[in-house]
């Protein structure tokens, strides 16, 4: 069974820019998180999607967003894009278990 | 806000020694807690996880212990081997989350020749 794929791997933007990101999860798996890495903050949940309803979301402003697909694939969205905006953009999708499985996730870079 | 936290941000062991990684978290209402493993370039990748209802849990070569007295979690690897250098993370989730998990700040774990 394939993993949890992120396109792109690498991004590099400038300030002011808007970016889209895309996860497609494992096959048959309904729910879909992000999360944002930097070195500062680690780890931070963004929101999570199942069945094209963003079922929950974390302390992130309205630059932040996202959707799912009826595939069940997600994309996220950051507009007007800030210098600490910079960052690996993680995915991770679950199935009927609690699991999450994690992509290798989407290098973005603010210049 | 409550938060899970490390303990030591960098661990170094000899081969073949046993690794103990520790981790605290403040929310009492958290029931559910999972350990990953992220390498250089790559997501995290579940270890081991364990529910509240539990105070130990072993895999293949992990343990993982549950103390919600003191609110403690720990990660023990045995005979640690090269592979296993890596950042290592706590995470946990409470009921009615959904698939929300709070993470620790994470530990380096190198392993020596």
């Amino acid at each position: 069974k394939a993993g949890v794929t992120q396109t792109p791997r690498y991004l590099i933007k400038t300030r002011g820019q808007q970016v889209t990101l895309s996860c497609s999860p494992i096959s048959g798996h309904r729910s879909v998180s992000w999360y944002q890495q930097t070195p500062g903050q680690g780890l931070q949940f963004l929101f999570e999607y199942f069945s094209e309803t963003q079922r929950n979301k974390g302390n992130f402003p309205g630059r932040f967003s996202g959707r799912q697909f009826s595939n069940s694939r997600s994309e996220m969205n950051v507009s007007t894009l800030e210098l600490g905006d910079s960052a690996l953009y993680l995915c991770a999708s679950s199935g009927e278990g609690t699991e999450q499985f994690f992509g290798p996730g989407t290098r973005l870079t603010v210049l | 806000g409550e938060s899970v936290g490390l303990h030591l941000p960098t661990l170094s062991v000899q081969e073949g020694d046993n690794s103990i990684i520790n981790c605290a978290y403040s929310n009492s209402a958290s029931d559910y807690f999972i350990w990953y493993k992220q390498e250089s370039g790559k997501g995290p990748q579940f270890i081991i996880d364990i529910r509240s209802n539990m105070d130990k849990r072993q895999g293949q070569r992990v343990t993982v212990l549950l103390n919600k007295t003191v609110k403690h979690l720990s990660l023990q690897i045995a005979a640690t081997q090269p592979g296993d250098s890596a950042v290592y993370f706590c995470a946990e989730n409470y009921r009615g989350s959904a698939r929300q998990l709070t993470f620790g700040s994470g530990t380096q774990l190198t392993v020596l020749p």
